[in-house]
């Protein structure tokens, strides 16, 4: 059983459109990461939260502890956020357990 | 951006051959990860580090070594590579437990 599910597993939007990708955990957890990997490959940390929502820019990162589940907000989507953005629930005791992640396309 | 550098970026070596990945830091940060990626995984721990010449293992941890001798760097060594260990392999650091990792730009690494 996985312990980290996202979904959907792709995901493609036209310019412009909100989209919400979904995490959900069945771990107790003390945070949980989003991050961003480029095409390029490179990865990026975009939030760590622990309860509530988080806000930078057009993102928006929410968590509900007792659910186990937390959702990613893009308003606005452009072509620049294409990506494949990945969940990681931490449990505080060594490194983060991944999800598998959202390929995201975001269409001009 | 941290400063963390992984060297080589690609490298393509036969079975059997021993390979070494290195992970650079110059943020001074406490913990140091190795993690790969394969499609349809995600990232899987190999190993960590808490500090100088402390480590241990994580999830996919069979046929890799790990030492740190110094803080800013993190070896991975594949004693005999394996084309099961054909991959991408990141680096990533964090100064404490619950805070951000940041991570390299990976090393493509291709076991033929």
């Amino acid at each position: 059983k996985n312990e980290v599910e996202q979904s959907p597993q792709n995901l493609t939007a036209q310019e412009g459109e909100f989209i919400t990708i979904n995490c959900s955990y069945s771990v107790g957890i003390s945070a949980l990461h989003w991050l961003q990997q480029h095409p390029g490959g490179g990865i990026v940390s975009l939030f760590m939260l622990s309860s509530g929502k988080k806000k930078h820019g057009r993102l928006i990162a929410t968590i509900n502890i007792q659910e186990k589940h937390s959702s990613l907000h893009i308003t606005a989507s452009h072509p620049r956020d294409s990506a494949v953005y990945i969940c990681a629930p931490d449990t505080g005791r060594r490194a983060l357990t991944f999800g598998s992640g959202t390929r995201l396309q975001v269409q001009p | 951006d941290a400063g963390i550098t992984q060297s080589p970026r690609h490298k393509v070596t036969e079975t059997g051959t021993p390979v070494t990945l290195r992970c650079h830091q110059t943020e001074n940060h406490r913990y140091m990860y190795w993690y790969r990626q394969d499609p349809g995984h995600g990232l899987r721990l190999i190993h960590y580090s808490y500090g100088v010449k402390d480590t241990d293992k994580g999830e996919v941890s069979d046929g890799y070594s790990v030492s740190r001798s110094k803080t800013e760097d993190f070896l991975l060594t594949l004693e005999s590579a394996t084309s099961s260990q054909t991959s991408v392999y990141f680096c990533a650091i964090s100064d404490a437990v619950n805070q951000p990792q940041h991570f390299g730009d990976g090393t493509r690494l291709s076991i033929l």
